[in-house]
């Protein structure tokens, strides 16, 4: 059983591209979270999805940020328009259910902004 | 505001030692806390979870702690070894599915 897949794992962009990172949540896995962690700073909420819906986006910012999880497919976080300060490593996460379970993280993107 | 605080920011021991790294949290509405562990270039590991109505969570040399009316979590690392070498995050969740972070404490084992 795979654990929560990430692609890449190393994402270089010049600033006014576009970013799209990729997560596959663990086998059976439904919810799917992604965090960011910026240098020097603790990990970060950015969006909570189950499939095909945006349960809680409280932590993206408001613009050129994006995030789907399809029926099918991988969830994906869209950057648009990349600035120097999205340069992070950013996380994805799943979990079985919602609420008081365990969360199971995958390797990370570290996006680079050149 | 949502804060969580680990102290100390590093530590450097000798191997063998026991130590405790500590976590204190500003919201006492919590669904649980977590303790995982980040090796670098690598994701999180979580290493315990301790749900809000319980004290205290065991895993092999591992022991965490929660109390809640104070608003801190301790882990506790018995007969440290060299690839305990990492950073240790703590973090508990609101209800609101989402985990608020600490930053760290940065751990080493020297052999």
């Amino acid at each position: 059983n795979a654990g929560v897949m990430q692609n890449p794992r190393h994402l270089v962009r010049r600033r006014g591209q576009e970013a799209r990172l990729r997560c596959s949540p663990m086998k059976g896995h439904s919810h799917v979270y992604w965090y960011r962690q910026l240098p020097e700073e603790g990990l970060k909420f950015m969006v909570y999805l189950q499939k095909e819906n945006i349960i809680d986006e409280s932590g993206m910012p408001k613009e050129r940020f994006s995030a789907e999880f399809p029926k099918e497919g991988p969830s994906i976080l869209r950057i648009q328009q990349v600035v120097r300060g999205d340069s992070a490593a950013y996380f994805c996460a799943s979990s079985l259910g919602q609420g008081n379970e365990k969360l199971f993280f995958g390797s990370g993107t570290q996006l680079s902004v050149l | 505001k949502q804060e969580v605080t680990q102290i100390p920011a590093a530590l450097s021991v000798p191997e063998g030692e026991n130590l405790v790294l500590n976590c204190s949290f500003t919201d006492s509405a919590i669904y649980n806390l977590q303790w995982f562990r980040q090796d670098p270039g690598k994701g999180l590991t979580s290493l315990l979870l301790i749900q809000s109505s319980q004290r205290e969570q065991t895993s092999g040399r591992l022991n965490a702690s929660l109390d809640k009316s104070s608003g801190r979590s301790t882990l506790y690392i018995a007969a440290s070894q060299p690839g305990d070498s990492a950073t240790y995050l703590c973090a508990y969740e609101t209800g609101a599915q989402k985990l608020v972070f600490g930053q760290g404490t940065r751990l080493t084992i020297n052999p």
